[in-house]
């Protein structure tokens, strides 16, 4: 079936460092994948997404390239700030499948 | 603006007690969902309607109801709270099956 796997465990980092987040998934066909973003006490709401093989999304300063290859979607932004303290949630093709989401907490 | 909204957005109840969580988007989306987020678990989908009539289960629907009598309606039932039940529930929709998820703000249980 469809699944999504995300790193493990939170995220703390230190203001303008990099930051990657692991998204690999499982599906059958061709899946379109997303990244959304919760800020604390909201709800969630979409950051990225990406529809086909090699295609490239990108918001906010962050991007993930969908890697048909190794089956990733991985987030990545080359400078957090503060205001970047979230939960970032992979998602597959929307309601089929979300991760279990990351807590990023950006120090400044 | 068009917005999707969420009530109660905290709701204190009795194990064996029913609740209704009430869901309300404007955006005229066929496409509707229900998720509960749990820490450790991630957000996971309870059921969801694709238009006016239609619901789905989905992989945690046991326990739960929903009806979907109009577009912009789709109320969330507990027939008799559990304490398993203590979550965040989200509500969201969409206008295409593969589109983007607009959700509210959330509806936090507890199920004492």
């Amino acid at each position: 079936g469809n699944s999504v796997t995300q790193m493990e465990g939170p995220v703390t980092l230190s203001e303008e460092a990099f930051l990657t987040i692991n998204c690999t998934y499982t599906a059958t066909g061709y899946p379109s994948l997303f990244w959304y973003v919760q800020y604390p006490g909201e709800g969630l709401q979409l950051l990225l997404k990406a529809t086909k093989a090699d295609d490239k999304g990108s918001n906010k300063g962050f991007e993930a390239t969908y890697r048909k290859e190794t089956t990733s979607f991985h987030l990545e932004k080359g400078s957090v700030q503060v205001s970047d303290s979230a939960v970032y949630f992979c998602a597959l093709n929307n309601r089929l499948a979300f991760g279990k989401g990351n807590q990023v907490v950006v120090i400044p | 603006d068009a917005e999707i909204t969420q009530s109660p957005r905290h709701k204190i109840t009795e194990t064996g007690r029913q609740v209704t969580l009430a869901c309300h988007q404007t955006w005229n989306h066929n496409n509707m969902f229900w998720y509960r987020q749990d820490l450790g678990h991630g957000l996971r989908l309870i059921h969801y309607s694709y238009g006016v009539q239609d619901t789905n289960k989905g992989e945690v629907s046991d326990g739960y109801s929903v009806s979907r009598s109009n577009t912009e309606d789709l109320p969330l039932t507990l027939e008799s709270a559990a304490s398993s039940q203590t979550s965040v529930y989200f509500c969201a929709s969409s206008d295409r099956l593969v589109g983007e998820l607009f959700f509210g703000e959330g509806s936090r249980l507890t199920v004492l």
